[in-house]
């Protein structure tokens, strides 16, 4: 089983700090990152493919490693709107994106 | 559009009884999957399917079934419930590679 762990589990920060959250795992054909709020299902934030990527959305940056063997999240100046759990998950080759192996997720919280 | 919608929102149950859990899609998606969400377990992948009447199993799916009758609908039935079975589960349809999860059904076995 191929498995994607994610650091830190927990993250407790102020408002206006910056972070980073770790998804680290064998080599997948694409990955993507998810976030999930309380008592709802996981939303797509981004899919990153290309070994070296870097994809920003708004605040965010996600980067993906060159080997397609890890990615980063890293959020600028956060808000407490961005408190949630946040989810990678891969797809592996020969594999389809509708059979997605998830992390354990990193839960951030954004104190006002 | 509703997007996906799952039923019921909250279950309980007692060890050995049966339940389905219902699915639907109003996106017209071929691909639809059950996942369950445990503390520190992540989401993991229980059974999917490609289009209506083909089905296949995830990393766990021993203890549930599913069928896909429609494109729309892909209950998720469990047999016996045990107590290991209580959890969050997410229904999830797919286009090209994006997923759509639903709100998730929470059930507790006793």
């Amino acid at each position: 089983t191929q498995l994607l762990e994610q650091s830190p589990q927990f993250l407790s920060i102020q408002e206006g700090e910056n972070l980073t959250v770790y998804c680290n795992s064998s080599v997948f054909s694409s990955l993507q990152w998810y976030r999930q709020e309380p008592g709802e299902g996981p939303v797509l934030l981004v899919t990153v493919v290309t070994g070296g990527e870097v994809k920003k959305l708004k605040r965010l940056t996600f980067q993906f490693g060159d080997a397609r063997k890890d990615s980063s999240l890293h959020i600028t100046a956060a808000q407490p709107g961005d408190t949630g759990l946040y989810l990678c998950a891969g797809a592996y080759y020969g594999g389809a994106t509708n059979k997605l192996i998830f992390g354990t997720g990193t839960l951030l919280a954004v104190q006002p | 559009n509703a997007g996906v919608t799952q039923t019921p929102k909250f279950q309980v149950l007692k060890t050995g009884q049966s339940m389905t859990l219902q699915c639907a899609q109003d996106m017209n998606h071929e691909y639809m999957s059950w996942y369950r969400q445990d503390p520190g377990m992540g989401l993991r992948l229980i059974h999917y399917s490609v289009g209506a009447g083909i089905t296949d199993q995830g990393e766990v799916p021993n203890g549930y079934n599913v069928s896909r009758s429609t494109t729309e609908d892909f209950p998720l039935r469990l047999l016996s419930a045990a107590p290991s079975q209580t959890s969050v589960y997410f229904c999830a349809s797919s286009y090209f590679g994006t997923q759509y999860f639903g709100p998730g059904t929470r059930l507790l076995v006793l």
